[in-house]
């Protein structure tokens, strides 16, 4: 059973840079078929879909975070990464790395790290 | 974009009861739809894809059905392990949530 676990700080100030990593064990993020996700959910709040990345590199991104977020890939390090800048409390959020199959179905999910950005 | 919307929010119930929470679509979807089911503290877990089919090892108290622009998402007798919040998904799309609390 394939695994996905997030890490990063978990504290981060305002108008910085939010960076996360999803690393995948149990599995090759090389293995096409898959769309690596990142997903966030405001305290108390539903799920928001941030983008995803195909293990070619190419991505897709929520279209209201596309002008400061980045994903990427590192298939040798079976990782994928996040960076979200310019942050401000409104980015204070659990988030999640998921696997996304096609038709679009999020089957596997990492535990989630809680980011809150700080002024 | 396709918008999602659950209802009700909120659903109060209690352990043995038929419990029903709808997802509509503001565009016919076909049966591209998926359900997951949130505990707190804990990521989503996929209950249901494609409407219908149950994942693996969900229990069969669980079903899906619908197609188009409207779906449900039936609990035929509530437990007291179900009590969560549970989530409609199309694409990339989620809906607001239903929280089945007692």
């Amino acid at each position: 059973q394939v695994h996905l676990q997030e890490s990063g700080p978990g504290l981060v100030r305002s108008s910085q840079t939010l960076s996360l990593t999803c690393t995948v064990s149990d599995g090759s993020i090389g293995t096409g078929g898959y769309y690596w996700s990142w997903i966030r959910q405001h305290p108390g709040q539903g799920l928001e879909w941030i983008g995803y990345i195909y293990y070619t590199g190419s991505t897709y991104y929520n279209a209201s975070l596309k002008s400061r977020l980045s994903i990427s890939v590192d298939t040798s390090k079976n990782q994928f990464s996040l960076n979200l800048t310019s942050v401000t409390a409104a980015d204070t959020a659990l988030y999640y790395c998921a696997r996304a199959q096609t038709p679009v179905v999020f089957d596997i999910w990492g535990q989630g790290t809680m980011v809150t950005v700080s002024s | 974009d396709i918008q999602m919307t659950q209802s009700p929010s909120t659903l109060s119930a209690s352990v043995g009861d038929r419990v029903t929470i709808t997802c509509r679509a503001s565009q016919n979807i076909n049966t591209w739809l998926a359900w997951y089911q949130q505990k707190p503290g804990k990521a989503p877990k996929l209950l249901i894809s494609r409407s219908s089919t149950s994942e693996g090892g969900v229990p069969s108290r669980f079903s899906g059905s619908g197609s188009g622009t409207e779906f449900t998402l039936t609990i035929s007798s509530l437990q007291p392990d179900d009590f969560a919040t549970y989530y409609c998904q199309h694409g990339w799309t989620f809906g607001q949530g239903t929280k089945v609390e007692i």
